[in-house]
């Protein structure tokens, strides 16, 4: 399957501090990336669509100024966690779509981040 | 209606037995069901996937059994593996948003 790598594995910050993370498609492009969280033992929940030239989309309930996607390129998208504060930890995994919008989708290995 | 409803929450195996999970969903624009498994601290990976036009599906030890008029989709594992204990997670994309929707999510623990 098409391989997606999500830096970095776990990060731990202090509150108030910005955090980055990328999300890469390594052997394929991706025009569209997907950011989800996921609390523990509970399924994944949808943040933002990324889609590589223009602005995120995100769902509703989640803070675009709290949670800056930025997709430049077909290979990279990243989400930025701004002013982080602690109930901002969570396990952060992105995704991206392999072969057009009705294409399957890969995940990264995912992200841990623990704010102090 | 833009639910996946996943069962059972857990699931205790015996090593060589069978695992069965099933999803239901109520969206006729849903037409593409992957499946997928998620060790802990890492992200999920495809296992197998379906399309409406097909009943089952086998891969290995996995099937896919697709009840179109039913709506429902459901995994099987056949000969049940201590490696396989895990999360498994059913999905649907939705023809309309081009959005994956996640089901709850299936515990599996298979004793060794």
């Amino acid at each position: 399957g098409a391989v997606v790598s999500q830096h970095p594995s776990w990060v731990i910050c202090k509150s108030g501090t910005s955090v980055k993370i990328e999300c890469r498609s390594l052997d394929f492009q991706a025009t569209t990336m997907f950011w989800y969280r996921q609390f523990p033992k509970q399924s994944l929940m949808l943040m933002a669509t990324s889609n590589e030239g223009s602005k995120a989309t995100y769902e509703q309930g989640v803070e675009k100024d709290k949670f800056l996607i930025n997709h430049a390129s077909l290979t990279l998208s990243t989400l930025t966690v701004t002013s982080a504060h602690p109930e901002d930890s969570s396990f952060y995994i992105c995704s991206a779509r392999y072969g057009g919008n009705t294409g399957e989708l890969f995940f990264g290995e995912g992200s841990r981040l623990t704010v102090l | 209606q833009q639910q996946v409803k996943q069962s059972p929450q857990s699931l205790i195996v015996q090593k060589g037995g069978i695992s069965i999970i099933n999803c239901a969903y109520e969206n006729t624009a849903f037409d593409y069901f992957p499946w997928y498994q998620q060790f802990p601290g890492k992200g999920p990976a495809l296992l197998i996937a379906i399309r409406p036009d097909v009943s089952e599906k086998k891969e290995g030890r996995f099937t896919i059994s697709f009840n179109k008029s039913a709506k429902q989709f459901s995994l099987h594992i056949m000969d049940s593996q201590p490696g396989d204990s895990a999360t498994y997670f059913c999905a649907a994309l939705d023809s309309g948003t081009y959005k994956y929707i996640f089901g709850t999510g299936t515990r599996l623990k298979v004793l060794a």
